[in-house]
């Protein structure tokens, strides 16, 4: 719910604008990583992944960028809406068998008219 | 996703309380997670299964127990609940891929509150 956005960082941006939101991941092994939307009251949802072996995918309106190097991730979010407000969360998966996801704490963004 | 259901999607329970959070899935998925949230410390896992005859542990088990009893139905019970375990509690599931994706489908979450 909204205590989730709660002590988070918080991006503001105006309607129309593009949004940018970042991810340092710990890992370097991680080989797959992917962003998560999370609504007021809703479960994490799905946005974009990428493999490691790639430094960039694009979506519908969203961009994940990879930097391996420096392990950090973005997520470019183009002509942001009212209804792009909300957690965002990137998640890391190990190179091991098992394929857990590690989250990070997530970053708040707050779309204004 | 209503794929995913979680019940109760609320609760408050007592301390000392035993108490069982049910997850079912329709997915047809053979993996399935337990997550907890809390304020500004993302999600964390509890336990993780990927068949029914395969648990396992995740970075916060302590306190808390699960059960595969079928494909679909992964349940969380905190035997002895405690204030600290008050938290927003998720349910996920996956598919293997052989591509190495992970791609977690999660419920609409339990609001767990104890007193």
């Amino acid at each position: 719910g909204e205590s989730v956005g709660l002590h988070l960082p918080t991006l503001s941006v105006q309607e129309g604008d593009n949004s940018i939101i970042n991810c340092a991941y710990s890992n370097s092994a991680s080989d797959y990583f992917i962003w998560y939307k999370q609504e007021s009251g809703k479960g994490p949802q799905f946005i974009i992944d990428i493999r490691s072996n790639m430094d960039k995918r694009q979506g519908q309106r969203v961009t994940v960028l990879l930097n391996k190097t420096v392990k950090h991730l973005s997520l470019q979010i183009a002509a942001t809406q009212p209804g792009d407000s909300a957690v965002y969360f990137c998640a890391e998966k190990g190179g091991e068998s098992y394929n857990k996801l590690i989250f990070g704490a997530g970053t708040r963004l707050a779309v204004h008219p | 996703d209503a794929d995913v259901t979680q019940t109760p999607r609320n609760r408050i329970t007592k301390t000392g309380k035993r108490i069982m959070l049910e997850c079912s899935q329709t997915k047809g998925h053979d993996r399935m997670y337990w997550y907890r949230q809390d304020p500004g410390l993302g999600l964390r896992l509890i336990y993780y299964s990927f068949d029914v005859k395969d648990i396992n542990k995740g970075e916060i088990s302590d306190g808390y127990s699960v059960s595969r009893q079928a494909q679909a139905k992964f349940s969380l019970s905190l035997e002895s609940a405690i204030p600290n375990q008050t938290a927003l509690y998720f349910c996920a599931t996956s598919d293997f891929e052989t591509s190495g994706r992970n791609e977690q489908y999660f419920g609409p979450g339990t609001r767990l509150t104890v007193t």
